[in-house]
């Protein structure tokens, strides 16, 4: 069971570039979520999903493409990347608690590091 | 704009010496997560906190959420170099929905 997994775990990319972030997990969970992390700025939230074929845009969303055709992966694409796109960026997963529960955990991947020159 | 706001944002103290970061809101939430982050790692959930005034405790850590449930604070008991890391609170508004977090509390415990 390995959980939240994403590649790569680096990447430079030049300016205008484009590139596609993986994730996967294998805990069957229904939920999937996409954030940034900027030094000192705590996590964004990019893009989220609650299903399979089901998206929606988070926070900061502009950028950025998502796309989630299976319930295990759930991909992020950058379309023509800036440098304002240098950032940490994290997946993540969980199960809904369940009907009137109020929480449940979310569990994330180890990050890709993606530095736009 | 910021949800919540975390203080302070960075700690430096001894080993065996304690410590307490808050986690302030003018938002009311449905529940309050803490994390740890590592560096190279992503978060690790520590606890969740459901009720107000609700007060949980993981071995050294105590966590507390507020009554109004808008803030929440984590207090360590004889801090230990183990303990180094980027503490962060999440507030949820419903569940299995996008938290917001807080900047985070670099805390570093030196031996």
């Amino acid at each position: 069971n390995a959980g939240v997994t994403q590649t790569p775990k680096f990447r430079i990319l030049k300016i205008g570039q484009s590139m596609t972030l993986q994730c996967t997990q294998d805990m069957n969970h229904n939920y999937m979520y996409w954030y940034r992390q900027d030094p000192g700025m705590g996590l964004k939230l990019i893009y989220y999903s609650v299903g399979a074929g089901i998206t929606d845009k988070g926070e900061v969303p502009n950028g950025y493409n998502v796309s989630r055709s299976t319930t295990e992966d759930f991909p992020l694409r950058l379309e023509l990347a800036a440098p304002s796109q240098t950032s940490v960026y994290f997946c993540a997963s969980s199960y809904p608690a369940g009907a009137g529960a109020l929480t449940d955990t979310q569990y994330f991947g180890p990050g890709t590091r993606l530095t736009v020159l | 704009t910021q949800l919540l706001e975390q203080s302070p944002q960075f700690l430096s103290i001894q080993e065996g010496e304690n410590l307490t970061v808050y986690c302030n809101s003018s938002s009311v939430f449905s529940s309050l997560q803490w994390y740890r982050q590592e560096p190279g790692e992503g978060p690790v959930l520590l606890v969740t906190v459901v009720t107000g005034g609700e007060v949980k405790k993981l071995k050294r850590l105590t966590f507390q959420f507020g009554d109004a449930r808008k803030d929440s604070s984590l207090h360590i008991t004889a801090a230990q170099p183990g303990d180094t890391g980027l503490y962060l609170c999440a507030g949820a508004r419903l569940a299995g929905y996008a938290l917001n977090f807080g900047k985070g509390t670099s805390l570093l415990v030196t031996p």
